[in-house]
């Protein structure tokens, strides 16, 4: 079946410093990827949707200077967080719709970010 | 308030119960889907569904679009069934899942 591979599962970092998470759809192309945020005990909170070659839409509250998304291919898009800050913490999912015979959404495995 | 609501919250059982977990949507939506999260974060699709029921093992999934409600039910529980299961609707307008808040499943032995 689809499978998504997102890397890394988990990271802490320094306050102020950026992390990079990335999401490959793997025998599949992706052409729309979204990320979502979860807090402890909450349900998943959309953050943006992005699209393969154009901008990625953000959802209200969420600043998109500093959770930058990129999506350059139709395998794989990125979620950078920017001088990131101990409130940033979170366990950040991204969701990957296939088209086609693969049409559904498939999950990538999460990153646990602790900012410290 | 959330345009998701699942019941219960949590749930224990011990193996080999019959266990069913209730989800009520507000809006209007083009389908639903159910979801696994294990205590890693992983999530895992279950079913997505638009009307009637479906079956894969152990789960079966029913929806009643009219009643804005859906039902996930698990036979003959297992410890390995102990997760956080997440129902979502898909919006009519487009592409994005709203999420309910989860019920978290613990199957002792």
């Amino acid at each position: 079946g689809a499978v998504v591979s997102q890397h890394p599962s988990w990271v802490i970092c320094k306050s102020g410093t950026s992390v990079k998470i990335e999401c490959r759809s793997l025998d599949f192309q992706a052409t729309t990827m979204f990320w979502y945020r979860q807090f402890p005990k909450q349900s998943l909170m959309l953050m943006a949707t992005s699209n393969e070659g154009s901008k990625a839409t953000y959802e209200q509250g969420v600043e998109k200077d500093k959770f930058l998304i990129n999506h350059a291919s139709l395998t794989l898009s990125t979620l950078t967080v920017t001088s990131a800050h101990p409130e940033d913490s979170s366990f950040y999912i991204c969701s990957a719709l296939g088209q086609g015979y693969n049409y559904g959404y498939t999950f990538g495995s999460g990153t646990r970010l602790t900012v410290v | 308030k959330n345009e998701v609501e699942q019941s219960p919250q949590n749930l224990t059982a011990q193996e080999g119960e019959f266990i069913t977990i209730n989800c009520s949507y507000s809006v209007g939506i083009s389908a639903l889907h159910w979801l696994q999260q294990h205590p890693g974060g992983g999530i895992v699709s279950l079913f997505m569904l638009s009307s009637g029921k479906k079956k894969h093992g152990r789960l079966i999934a029913t929806i009643n679009i009219q009643e804005k409600h859906s039902s996930l039910h698990i036979t003959a529980s297992h410890p390995r069934d102990s997760a956080v299961y997440i129902c979502a609707g898909l919006s009519n307008s487009g592409y994005a899942l709203n999420f309910g808040k989860g019920t978290s499943l613990l199957v002792t032995p």
